[in-house]
């Protein structure tokens, strides 16, 4: 299956500043989406990262607070935007890709707002 | 979001005892059902999945029994160990996977 690189692992930021996760896979890809996961909690679907489209958001995320791209088959960017103590999570990117037709994660980027 | 259901929370089982976690799904559309485990500081990682039109699906110490009328299915570890303990997640989609839902999660400690 698709090995996934996200860049941060972790990062420790200031209230009201944006950051964005990178992910890179080593392969072409069908599918990129970015989860979020909450302390101790489950993951949740932020949104589909379409190839040279706008994101496909779930309901309760929107594109101006999580601005999404991704430019190729096997790189994406999720941006956290104006962050607060809220936005602490680990973010995880996925994939699925043409062999395997499996869902895989990275290894996520943990992400403190102080 | 939360269409899975999982239970327990967590669960405690001694070496080589069986581990049972259960989850439940709503919408009838769904045709996939995996399994995740997950460590510390690890991105989940696909263990086993199972599709509707089979009972039952088992990978050497884990096996998905799946209850299509009930709209249940279940992971059962034989012969638990100490590396198994770690988070499980249940999740369902359709085969598109762009709509795959998680279900809590169980933390799985396996004492020596």
């Amino acid at each position: 299956s698709a090995v996934i690189s996200q860049k941060p692992s972790r990062d420790i930021c200031q209230r009201g500043t944006s950051l964005t996760i990178q992910c890179q896979v080593d392969s072409q890809v069908t599918m990129m989406f970015w989860y979020r996961q909450q302390p101790g909690q489950s993951l949740t679907l932020i949104a589909t990262a379409n190839q040279g489209s706008e994101a496909t958001y779930e309901s309760g995320f929107v594109i101006d607070k999580f601005p999404i791209s991704r430019p190729n088959l096997t790189f994406s960017t999720l941006t956290v935007s104006n962050m607060s103590p809220e936005d602490s999570s680990i973010y995880l990117c996925s994939v699925t890709d043409f062999v395997a037709n499996v869902l895989t994660f990275g290894a996520g980027s943990r992400l403190t707002v102080l | 979001q939360q269409q899975v259901k999982q239970s327990p929370q967590s669960l405690i089982v001694q070496k080589g005892g069986i581990s049972i976690i259960n989850c439940a799904y709503e919408n009838t559309a769904f045709d996939y059902f995996p399994w995740y485990q997950q460590f510390p500081g690890k991105g989940p990682a696909l263990l086993i999945a199972i599709r509707p039109d089979v009972s039952e699906k088992k990978e050497g110490r884990f096996t998905i029994s799946f209850n299509k009328s009930a709209k249940q299915f279940s992971l059962h570890i034989m012969d638990s160990q100490p590396g198994d303990s770690a988070t499980y997640f249940c999740a369902a989609s359709k085969s598109t996977y762009n709509d795959m839902r998680f279900g809590a999660g169980t933390r799985l400690t396996v004492k020596p």
